[in-house]
């Protein structure tokens, strides 16, 4: 399977902390996508890294790539109350689809 | 509207009724997808359109599930004699490209549906 599998499944900070999330995967991909959804919502894309991408920002945001080995990681400096959500990681396949993995539910106490 | 647009938001089916679930992607986009999710899991791959074009419906679960998106724009997913285990979140997702390969994908609200 190609599917993204994402950890921790949960985590839980204080507002101002960092929040680091981590997405392993089994195959070659060219590239990585990550995406916010907060609850009862559709999905938000945050950021996409490309396989010849080590590292990418985004305002708050910081992703990083490791093709060797097969893992990515996304980065929430200074996290705020508005960040509470679930966040994926979604690896193409096939050309048609994107894989998801079960997601990693941030909570960021006020 | 700027964004996708799903319909209804809710519904809720007495297992063995038929259900249609509507989607509007952005104007102009080219590829539409549908998803699947559970309660706590993450969106699971139904079917996926180039234009008109069903290219991918490899995810369908059943043969009680159809999609159509017949003029290449608003795409219905329909879900015949529904079960319990029909009961998920429909996502529907549209972007400008060709396949999701180099591009991001614009999600709906998604429709709720919860077979009884």
């Amino acid at each position: 399977s190609q599917q993204g599998e994402e950890d921790p499944q949960a985590l839980s900070i204080q507002e101002g902390e960092n929040a680091t999330m981590n997405c392993s995967y089994k195959t070659s991909i060219n590239n990585l996508q990550w995406y916010r959804q907060n609850s009862g919502r559709g999905l938000v894309h945050l950021i996409l890294i490309r396989s010849n991408e080590r590292e990418k920002h985004s305002g708050r945001l910081r992703v990083t790539l490791d093709t060797s080995k097969k893992s990515s990681s996304l980065l929430i400096t200074a996290s705020r109350a508005a960040d509470t959500a679930s966040y994926f990681c979604a690896i193409p396949r096939g050309g048609n689809q994107f894989y998801f993995g079960t997601g990693t539910s941030l909570t960021v106490i006020p | 509207g700027a964004g996708v647009s799903q319909s209804p938001r809710y519904k809720v089916a007495k297992r063995g009724q038929d259900v249609a679930l509507r989607c509007d992607p952005i104007s102009g986009h080219v590829s539409l997808f549908w998803y699947q999710q559970a309660l706590g899991q993450g969106p699971e791959f139904l079917t996926y359109f180039q234009n008109e074009a069903q290219l991918d419906k490899s995810g369908l679960p059943s043969d009680r599930f159809f999609a159509e998106r017949p003029e290449g724009s608003v795409s219905t997913l329909k879900i015949q004699r529904t079960q319990q285990e029909d009961s998920a979140v429909y996502l529907c997702a549209s972007s400008l490209a060709r396949g999701p390969l180099n591009t991001e994908a614009f999600f709906g609200q998604g429709t709720r549906l919860t077979v009884v």
